[in-house]
């Protein structure tokens, strides 16, 4: 199982937007909707950021949005702010019983 | 409170095995399926397997089949995973999951075991 694709960087200034990507195939992302968005701090565990496609968790900002379209799923960022500077990693379920990660992207804040 | 609490760091010789525990709070350990990921320095984050602690059912990434177990006993609440045939590649931060409730997804994290395999 491949890793799912993710562009390695993305910035943006505070108070825009951006959005990262994450591409699979229809075993992974494109046949299921167990498609999750982690979030990691520099030496910190990841944190379940959305689950479930577009699901936030309690205590999730309102800012932080996602989407699936085929097999391609979307991490939308509102209203950037320098806390939101972290690595991001989606993930999802496979028609393996399997579950694979996103390569990764490293958000900055300008 | 969800709380999962992984056992501390090891140190391994190339071609050993290590083990590592998971402790998991509260009274629903059969409820929720438990993952292990794994992050090499400065690398992302890989799936390594799963297991359902009601029934003990396991379920691994191809690349680890035959390399990795994992299991659990359910009296203590505690989910293992051995990794054997160590390489330097394998050194690593483990992390024990959790399912998030009513979805397949993770959604809580161990604090991680670093694992260096080292000659």
């Amino acid at each position: 199982q491949s890793a799912l694709t993710q562009p390695a960087s993305v910035s943006g200034s505070p108070g825009q937007s951006i959005t990262i990507s994450c591409t699979g195939t229809s075993s992974d992302v494109g046949g299921y909707n167990h498609v999750s968005w982690y979030q990691q701090y520099p030496g910190k565990a990841p944190k379940l950021m959305i689950y479930d496609v577009s699901n936030r968790p309690s205590g999730v900002s309102s800012r932080f949005s996602a989407s699936k379209s085929g097999s391609t799923a979307s991490l939308t960022i509102s209203e950037l702010q320098a806390e939101d500077e972290a690595d991001y990693y989606c993930n999802s379920y496979t028609s393996s019983n399997t579950y694979v990660f996103g390569t990764g992207t490293k958000v900055t804040v300008l | 409170q969800v709380q999962l609490v992984q056992s501390g760091a090891e140190v391994k010789k190339p071609g050993a095995s290590v083990k590592v525990s998971c402790r998991t709070s509260g009274n629903t350990f059969t409820n929720y399926n438990i993952h292990w990921v794994r992050q090499a320095p400065g690398q992302g984050l890989e799936w390594m397997g799963i297991i359902n602690p009601h029934g003990g059912s396991t379920g691994y990434a191809q690349k680890f089949q035959g390399r990795v177990s994992v299991t659990r006993d359910t009296s203590t609440s505690t989910v293992y995973m051995e990794l054997s045939s160590l390489r330097s590649e394998d050194t690593a931060v483990y992390y024990c999951t959790r399912e998030f409730p009513y979805s397949y997804c993770i959604g809580y994290w161990g604090q991680g075991t670093l694992v260096t395999v080292s000659s």
